[in-house]
C-alpha cells in the first residue's frame, strides 16, 4: 500500500486569499487524483494529475481556479486560488494502487475553512 | 453517468447489535464495486471490494455482495464494536478507469 502526506492538515484562510495543498507519496506512481468532499456531501474529483502533462479537469472545475502541478512521480500540488467561503470543504490527495486499476488510496486530506 | 446512492446517516447503534447500510448504483456495463471506510481524523481505506456479479467482498467482519439484478452492493456486519464507528462511502468504477463515483456517506456511531 501507498503512504501519502498532506499537508496542511487544516487550515483557516480569508476569503480572496490561496491556499496551496501538498501531496507526497512513499513510492512512485503514474497517476494522482485531487478530490473535494464538500460538508455533508460526497467525494467529488476534481482533476487528474499526470506528470509531465497538463492536469486533466472534471466538469465544473477549472485550471484557473484549482491549478495543479506535478513535477515529479511523487508529488502533487492543489491550489485552491481566490477562496470563497464556498471553498470550505476536505481535499483529498489520491493515488492508484499498485498491480491493479481498481484500488485508489487516500491521504488524511486537507480541512479548509474559508471565512 | 455513473451514480451511487447510499443510505442516509446518521447511524447509531449499539455494540453488538447488526448493522446494514444499503448501496445502490447506476452505471453502463459492469463497474467494480467499493466500500470506503473513513476513521475520525484519518483518511479513506478501503474495506472491501467486488468486481463482478455475485461476488462479495469481505473484510474486518464486513461483507457485500454485488447484486447485479438489484445493482445493489449493501454492507452488512452481524455485531459491531465501538472501533467501527466511521463514515462508510460506497463508490464505482469502471474496470479501466480509475475515476471513482462516491455515494454521500453514512455516518455510523456505535455506544458501548
Amino acid at each position: 500500500s501507498a503512504v501519502i502526506s498532506q499537508k496542511p492538515s487544516r487550515d483557516i484562510c480569508q476569503r480572496g486569499t490561496s491556499l496551496t495543498i501538498q501531496c507526497q507519496v512513499d513510492s512512485q506512481v503514474t497517476m494522482m487524483f485531487w478530490y473535494r468532499q464538500q460538508p455533508g456531501q460526497s467525494l467529488t474529483l476534481i482533476a487528474t494529475a499526470n506528470q509531465g502533462s497538463e492536469a486533466t479537469y472534471e466538469s465544473g472545475f477549472v485550471i484557473d481556479k484549482f491549478p495543479i502541478s506535478r513535477p515529479n512521480l511523487t508529488f502533487s500540488t492543489l491550489t485552491v486560488s481566490n477562496m470563497s467561503p464556498e471553498d470550505s470543504s476536505i481535499y483529498l490527495c489520491s493515488v492508484e494502487g499498485s498491480g491493479t486499476n481498481e484500488k485508489l488510496f487516500f491521504g488524511s486530506g486537507t480541512q479548509l475553512s474559508v471565512l | 453517468g455513473n451514480s451511487v446512492t447510499q443510505m442516509e446517516g446518521p447511524v447509531t447503534l449499539s455494540e453488538e447489535a447488526f448493522l446494514t447500510i444499503n448501496c445502490t448504483y447506476t452505471a453502463t456495463g459492469y463497474p467494480s464495486l467499493f466500500w470506503y471506510v473513513q476513521y475520525p481524523g484519518e483518511g479513506l481505506q478501503l474495506l472491501l471490494k467486488a468486481t463482478k456479479a455475485d461476488d462479495k467482498g469481505s473484510n474486518k467482519g464486513f461483507e457485500a455482495t454485488y447484486r447485479k439484478e438489484t445493482t445493489s452492493f449493501h454492507l452488512e456486519k452481524g455485531s459491531v464494536q465501538v472501533s467501527d464507528s466511521a463514515v462508510y462511502f460506497c463508490a464505482l468504477n469502471k474496470w479501466n478507469d480509475y475515476k471513482l463515483s462516491f455515494g454521500a456517506g453514512t455516518t455510523v456511531t456505535v455506544r458501548a
